[in-house]
């Protein structure tokens, strides 16, 4: 069966500090992978996606960055936080058939202080 | 841009009572449509999808898609409190994933 794992699953940071959020996905090869963001309170908004080792397309940046370094492995970075990216992370995977529900993993909640 | 929206923000009814949820989006070229619940503190969970007009009946919920009026429900069935979270639609195209609306909050008081 498949397991998706976030990792860490709660920070604190301090506004211009630098983050790194992973995300990795077992007992799936090539998986497309996602990352959303969800201000308190507000719905999923879509960041970055991946559908191979290397490619990363943006949707919204809000001042972050992705990156695919391995085929199960996704992560989000910024070199410096600002309040407004606190919130859940959440990372999403689907397979090679577009119509199988994206399955998120449990996210990561940050706050930026 | 896909826009989605959705209907009630809120709701709240009585245990044993039918909830009836709307979503509505913009691009005509949507393929995928998806129900996710998200408990409070938790990551949203798949709940139901459909992918073609009609409607489709998993035990107590039934969604309903009507692409030429850009818009799909969800119902549930003799509502349950643990049925109370925030539900959220989504659609998407291709591999491209999802876009959500704002959710709506129920509500099931015993």
């Amino acid at each position: 069966a498949q397991t998706i794992h976030q990792w860490p699953v709660a920070e604190i940071k301090a506004v211009g500090s630098p983050l790194s959020l992973g995300c990795t996905i077992k007992g799936k090869s090539s998986p497309n992978l996602y990352w959303y963001w969800q201000a308190t309170g507000g719905t999923l908004q879509q960041l970055f996606y991946s559908i191979t080792v290397g490619q990363v397309e943006s949707v919204v940046q809000l001042n972050l960055s992705a990156s695919r370094p391995k085929d199960d492995q996704f992560i989000l970075s910024t070199e410096k936080l600002l309040l407004s990216h606190s919130g859940f992370y959440l990372c999403a995977w689907t397979g090679t058939y577009n119509n199988q529900a994206p399955l998120f993993g449990e996210g990561t909640r940050l706050s930026v202080l | 841009q896909q826009n989605v929206q959705q209907s009630p923000e809120s709701l709240i009814v009585p245990e044993g009572a039918r909830t009836s949820l709307n979503c509505t989006f913009s691009d005509s070229a949507s393929q995928y449509f998806w129900w996710y619940r998200q408990h409070s503190g938790k990551a949203p969970k798949a709940l139901m999808s459909i992918f073609s007009n009609g409607e489709k009946e998993e035990g107590r919920f039934t969604i309903h898609l009507n692409k030429a009026s850009l818009h799909f429900s969800l119902h549930i069935r003799d509502s349950q409190p643990s049925d109370s979270a925030l539900y959220l639609c989504a659609v998407s195209t291709y591999a491209q994933g999802l876009t959500f609306g704002l959710g709506t909050r129920v509500s099931v008081f015993p």
